[in-house]
């Protein structure tokens, strides 16, 4: 089974500044996804960003950008020029791509306060 | 993009009566949706996976008795919560597979569940 692990339970930052959270998971798979999803206090989960396991490229969006490293097993998340919505609860998120059921399995995420 | 409608938003019911909870996928077909309980300040527990026209797939130490899923159409799945209970209380969240694109899904907004 897979495992999700979010090692920072809260982080702040200063708005325009940078940040990084951290993710690290434990898989057997070759073939699988990974996603960071953002869940402000509306509660709507929103996805921000994600990888294929088999590219080396990180992905990149905007002011969102992640550090993959497949044989260490991580997923950091990095956040450049935080604005103030980006106060969330972030979760980091792995996905099987090479069986049928399509199943997340979450870490259970870093809260983020982006101060002004 | 894919837009998922969850309904209602909150719900406040009585112990011992039924709750059922709507997700519908607006403009895609979504063979896939899955159905995740969320407590405060906690990650995301996938509950279980239902698949238009067959039986849902339920996790682990879920009733499937108590939480009954129906995903009678590619648009429609449902979750009722049977003879609650306040411990039935929670953050339930529903997802649907569009397999056009990216294949973690896309969420609802969620139905805060009081049991009184």
């Amino acid at each position: 089974a897979q495992t999700v692990t979010q090692s920072q339970p809260e982080m702040s930052v200063q708005e325009a500044e940078t940040v990084t959270l951290s993710c690290t998971y434990d898989t057997s798979e070759s073939n699988y996804y990974l996603f960071w999803y953002k869940q402000p206090p509306s509660r709507q989960m929103i996805l921000v960003i994600r990888q294929e396991a088999y590219k080396q490229q990180n992905a990149t969006e905007n002011r969102f950008s992640v550090n993959f490293q497949k044989a260490a097993k991580s997923f950091s998340l990095k956040i450049s020029d935080s604005q103030l919505g980006d106060t969330a609860m972030y979760f980091c998120a792995f996905m099987n791509s090479g069986g049928s059921n399509y199943k997340l399995t979450f870490g259970k995420g870093t809260l983020l306060t982006v101060n002004p | 993009g894919a837009v998922v409608s969850q309904h209602p938003s909150r719900v406040i019911c009585k112990s011992g009566t039924s709750v059922k909870i709507e997700c519908r996928s607006l403009d895609f077909q979504a063979t896939t949706m899955f159905w995740y309980r969320q407590f405060p300040k906690q990650s995301l527990m996938l509950m279980a996976t239902s698949n238009e026209g067959s039986k849902a797939t339920y996790e682990q130490g879920v009733e499937k008795d108590k939480f009954l899923i129906n995903h009678a159409s590619l648009t429609l799945s449902t979750l009722t919560v049977t003879s609650a209970h306040p411990e039935d209380s929670s953050f339930y969240i529903c997802s649907a597979r569009d397999r056009r694109t990216v294949p973690s899904g896309t969420f609802g907004s969620g139905t805060r569940l009081t049991v009184v």
